[in-house]
């Protein structure tokens, strides 16, 4: 099956830092979206990317598209406390209908030193 | 705002007993999955269910595991005879059309 390469593993940053992290893949998805979870939780969505190249920002969050389809960036800008936890990219092959399931990648674990 | 909840937040059972992870989706929903996590380890697709019956299933989801829509809100998971390997949390997901909404999971453990 697909598998999602997401690096870094982990991250330990001061506040305030600005944070990126991405996902590679063999295989070509054509959405891509990152979650973030926290602790005993679920993941929660926090950008949805669905075409090659696209750019786009949730507040201090932005993710881009590769232009080939096999990556993804997600950038967080001026890292504040809250911003800790786990971020997994997550892509799907068929857009628009859901009945494909998503590839997670393994996690960037973000830690933020005060 | 809408969301997916799952019941119980934790389960606790024997091995070779059955279990059933319970689900209610977002409402105008179309399609339902179940995911799992094994502690520390990334999220892992199991299954995708529309129109009453299943879309896509991973090579996770063997004979043990079976999904319904028993009415008209809810979406369950059976796990029919539980290993210890299935303890992990299994989230129950939905969606209209792309974007997939998580539920808080339901811890699982076998003992």
């Amino acid at each position: 099956g697909q598998q999602l390469n997401q690096s870094p593993q982990s991250m330990f940053i001061q506040e305030g830092e600005d944070v990126s992290m991405n996902c590679t893949s063999s295989s070509i998805f054509n959405t891509w979206l990152w979650y973030k979870q926290d602790p005993g939780e679920g993941p929660v969505l926090l950008i949805a990317l669905y075409k090659a190249g696209e750019l786009t920002s949730n507040g201090r969050l932005t993710a881009q598209f590769g232009i080939t389809r096999k990556d993804s960036f997600l950038n967080i800008s001026a890292s504040i406390p809250s911003d800790v936890g786990i971020y997994f990219c997550a892509g799907q092959i068929n857009s628009g209908g859901g009945a494909d399931g998503l590839t997670f990648g393994k996690g960037t674990h973000l830690i933020i030193q005060p | 705002e809408p969301e997916v909840t799952q019941t119980p937040s934790h389960q606790v059972t024997q091995m070779g007993q059955e279990v059933i992870l319970r689900c209610v989706p977002i409402s105008n929903h179309l399609y339902f999955y179940w995911y799992r996590q094994i502690l520390g380890q990334k999220v892992e697709f199991l299954v995708s269910f529309y129109n009453n019956e299943i879309s896509e299933k991973s090579e996770i989801f063997d004979d043990q595991f079976s999904v319904e829509r028993p009415d008209g809100s809810n979406f369950t998971l059976k796990i029919r005879s539980t290993k210890l390997e299935d303890s992990a949390m299994y989230f129950c997901a939905s969606t209209q059309e792309e974007k997939l909404f998580f539920g808080s999971g339901t811890q699982l453990s076998v003992l």
